[in-house]
């Protein structure tokens, strides 16, 4: 079945330790999306990618970095510069950034501070 | 600022209502317009999506679309309690490409 994995499931980050949260689809998309949401909150945009090897800041994007070597992946790094980090992360992807279409999301990875 | 704006709710109906939910928008431009339920720790999932003027139903679902005014409904027909999440209203504007901005969500509850 087609659809978007994203693991782990829940990760806690200790003081000062870069983690990663991974995102894959088998859609064939182009366009692939990192959000944040916040308990109560609506989706903040951290990044986006519109195709393979670009990428660019959302509107959070401070303490986080992403790639995009690969279609099928677009992996995101909470830095230990993000002082916040706790939150529900989401991926999502559709098939290309310039169209009317909507994005579908992965389950979710839910991070929390030891 | 292009924002997307909800009420927050919570939205309570009994079982077999409607329940009617709405979405405003601020650019003129905008073209699609998306709603996701999303349960209580769960991600959002794609329930109803609509481009242009007037209604589109899919089953207990009506999205109903303004663009004159702005605002987007999704109304929900015969309400089961399992429909209780919160509804995201999601809006692509039209920014040289497509970004779409997601409203803060209606939580629904419905009493059965």
């Amino acid at each position: 079945d087609g659809g978007i994995t994203q693991s782990p499931k829940y990760l806690f980050r200790k003081e000062g330790q870069n983690v990663t949260l991974s995102c894959e689809q088998n859609l064939n998309h182009d366009a692939m999306y990192w959000y944040r949401q916040d308990p109560g909150q609506g989706l903040r945009l951290i990044y986006y990618s519109q195709i393979v090897n670009d990428f660019q800041k959302g509107d959070i994007a401070e303490g986080y970095s992403v790639s995009r070597e690969k279609k099928e992946s677009f992996p995101l790094t909470v830095t230990s510069a993000q002082k916040n980090p706790t939150a529900f992360y989401l991926c999502a992807s559709k098939r290309t950034g310039n169209s009317n279409q909507p994005q579908h999301f992965g389950d979710g990875t839910r991070l929390s501070i030891l | 600022q292009k924002e997307v704006e909800q009420n927050s709710g919570p939205l309570s109906v009994p079982e077999g209502a409607i329940a009617s939910l709405n979405c405003t928008y601020s650019d003129r431009g905008s073209q699609s317009f998306f709603w996701y339920r999303q349960y209580s720790g769960k991600s959002p999932e794609l329930i109803m999506f609509i481009y242009s003027n007037g209604d589109k139903e899919d089953g207990r679902f009506t999205a109903q679309l303004n663009k004159a005014s702005q605002y987007v409904s999704l109304l929900i027909r015969d309400s089961q309690p399992s429909d209780s999440a919160t509804y995201l209203c999601a809006v692509n504007f039209n920014t040289g490409g497509f970004k779409t901005i997601f409203g803060a969500g209606t939580r629904l509850f419905v009493k059965a």
